[in-house]
Order: structure tokens, then sequence, then C-alpha cells
């Protein structure tokens, strides 16, 4: 079976750094995604990790370690703006769809 | 500009009464997929189909029906609607060459069945 899990909710500072944790549970793997999505919106693709170690992409970072089957999304910098749910999936071996975690709900106050 | 269309966006419908949203992509992709998202669930996927003329079931393919005749189209069919399906409906597609890539989502559909 596959098992995602990530946080339900956090709550960070404007102007901070704020660390998201995936850790999964696949038969296979091929690929870890993380989306953003605002309250009643469409997700939005924010990065892709297939090896390991740390992706950056401008205020935004990925880090994967397969062998712990574990992620975390690094935001840095803060803005009200990344108030939002931040969901991390999983791609198996092959042609396989991707599992969703349920998110992480992340607010920012000032 | 490369997007996922979903139609309509907003609906409010009664039980019983068969309804269709489309679903339609312009990124010449193979997979494509529905999803169903509701309150502490999260995304949930419905049918997924990875060709044309090849549809399999997601986690939740309970009293929804899909179709793939096209590459361009992945319409969801509710036969007969019921009020638990009442949530925001993804349509997304995705490339599965050189291992797949980012799956691009709609805006969005949001049914409500009385």
């Amino acid at each position: 079976g596959q098992n995602i899990d990530q946080p339900t909710e956090m709550t960070a500072t404007e102007g901070a750094i704020v660390q998201i944790n995936c850790t999964y549970q696949t038969s296979g793997f091929n690929g870890l995604f993380w989306y953003q999505q605002h309250a009643g919106e469409a997700p939005t693709f924010l990065s892709y990790n297939v090896l390991d170690g740390l992706e950056e992409k401008g205020r935004f970072s990925s880090f994967l370690s397969r062998s712990k089957g574990y992620s975390y999304l690094l935001l840095k910098e803060l803005q009200m703006k990344d108030s939002a749910s931040y969901l991390c999936a999983v791609r198996d071996l092959g042609n396989t769809p991707l599992v969703f975690g349920k998110g992480t709900r992340l607010s920012v106050i000032a | 500009e490369a997007q996922v269309t979903q139609n309509p966006r907003y609906l409010i419908t009664v039980t019983g009464k068969k309804l269709t949203v489309t679903c339609s992509q312009n990124m010449n992709h193979e997979y494509m997929s529905w999803y169903r998202q509701d309150p502490g669930l999260g995304l949930r996927q419905i049918y997924y189909s990875m060709n044309v003329e090849v549809t399999d079931k997601g986690d939740v393919p309970e009293g929804y029906k899909v179709s793939r005749k096209e590459k361009r189209n992945f319409p969801l069919i509710l036969e007969s609607p019921s009020p638990n399906q009442t949530s925001l409906y993804f349509c997304a597609s995705s490339s599965l060459t050189g291992g797949g890539g980012p799956q691009h989502f709609g805006d969005g559909t949001r049914l409500s069945i009385l």
C-alpha cells in the first residue's frame, strides 16, 4: 500500500522560515512533488525531487531522502500570500497515478 | 496558453438528474485524472486514464463514469447524482514521457447535489 503523512496545520510569522515535512511509504518510488493550493483554487506545481538532496527555486526549496522516505518543503521570507495548503505527492514505479497526502494548511501571521 | 479547462465551474442540481462535467487539455498529455476534494480528506482520485480508450478506477469510483474517446477530453459523468457527491472536483493532466511530469490542474468544479 501507499501512505503519505504531513502535518495538518502550521502557523508561522511573516518574514520567517517554515519547514513542512512529508513522510511516505510506497512499494516503489519514482519522484516526489510539492503543490501549493489556495483555498477554493486549483493546486499549482511547486517542485519535483527524484534524487536525494536539495532543490532550490527562489524562496522555496525542497529536500528528499529516499532511504528515509522523507521530504520537506522550506519556505523562506514568508509572505502573507504564502498562506495556503501545501500538498506532498508521490509517484510509484511505472505509469502509476500520483498519490497525494492530505495537505498541510499553513497560516502566515503578521 | 497551456491549460486544463473544466466546465461548468459551479453547478447546483437535484438528486438523480444526470450530469456531465467536461475536461479538456491542450498539451497533448497522455494522462488525465479526476479528483474530488472534501474538507479533511484531501484530494481523492476518482478515475484516471493513461491514454485514449484506457481508463482505470481510482480510490473512490462509485457513482461515477468516465470516457476517453479523444486524447484531449476526459468527461466525468454522474448518472444519478446523490447528495454525498457534493464536492469540489478537479481534472488534471500530465505527460507520461520521460518518467512523467507534474500534473496540471483545471480550475475546479463545485458541485452541489440537493
